[in-house]
């Protein structure tokens, strides 16, 4: 199956910093999602993006699916981007079935 | 506005119970996913579904079974719990073909 590696594992910043996560996928896709699971545990969805580039606030996705991979862009951290992103995408031949990377996990210092 | 709910939210149980953990949407989608999430491996697909009547296998549905009637519910039962399955659950929805994924605010289960 298709596999999800996501870089870096941990970060750890200072509030005000910038920051981009990586998603690497092994095979085509045609989406990807991005999550924050914050320090309740609740997943929220940040931005589905099978190409190109979003940008919500501070934070922007880019996804370039030719290379197969996908980036994060957080910027002027707070503390309350604290958490672990993942990134989740479809697995070959099977459009709804998702696989997720083991995410990274940020943590923003005061 | 439409949401995904799981139930209940925390839950200790017994070695050898059986346990359901619900999973109700709104938002009219056909895919419903369960998975579990453990340090160290992220998360887990364990049973997933396409609509109604149709159920299938994820990568660690040993000791799961999941069932669907309906378009809105698909519970998950361990069937005779073990320590092995303490773990936090996510159930998750999408719209067919379409799989932007909704998740729940997860269910926490501990087995002692």
């Amino acid at each position: 199956g298709i596999q999800v590696e996501q870089s870096p594992p941990d970060l750890i910043l200072q509030e005000g910093a910038n920051s981009t996560l990586r998603c690497n996928f092994s095979d085509s896709v045609n989406n990807l999602q991005w999550f924050h699971q914050n320090p309740w545990g609740q997943l929220i969805n940040l931005f589905y993006i099978p190409s190109g580039t979003k940008q919500n606030g501070r934070l922007s996705a880019t996804t370039v699916a030719t290379e197969r991979y996908s980036l994060l862009y957080i910027s002027s951290s707070q503390t309350t981007d604290s958490g672990v992103y993942f990134c989740a995408v479809p697995e070959m031949n099977r459009d709804d079935k998702i696989i997720f990377g083991k995410g990274t996990r940020l943590h923003i210092l005061p | 506005d439409a949401e995904i709910t799981q139930s209940p939210r925390h839950k200790i149980t017994e070695t050898g119970r059986q346990v359901t953990l619900a999973c109700h949407q709104t938002w009219n989608h056909n895919n419903m996913f369960w998975y579990r999430q453990d340090l160290g491996h992220g998360l887990r697909l364990i049973h997933y579904s396409y609509g109604v009547q149709d159920t299938n296998k994820g990568e660690v549905s040993d000791g799961y079974s999941v069932s669907r009637s309906n378009t809105e519910d698909l519970p998950l039962t361990l069937e005779s719990a073990a320590s092995s399955q303490t773990s936090v659950y996510f159930c998750a929805s999408s719209e067919y073909r379409a799989t932007e994924a909704f998740f729940g605010q997860g269910t926490r289960l501990t087995v002692v």
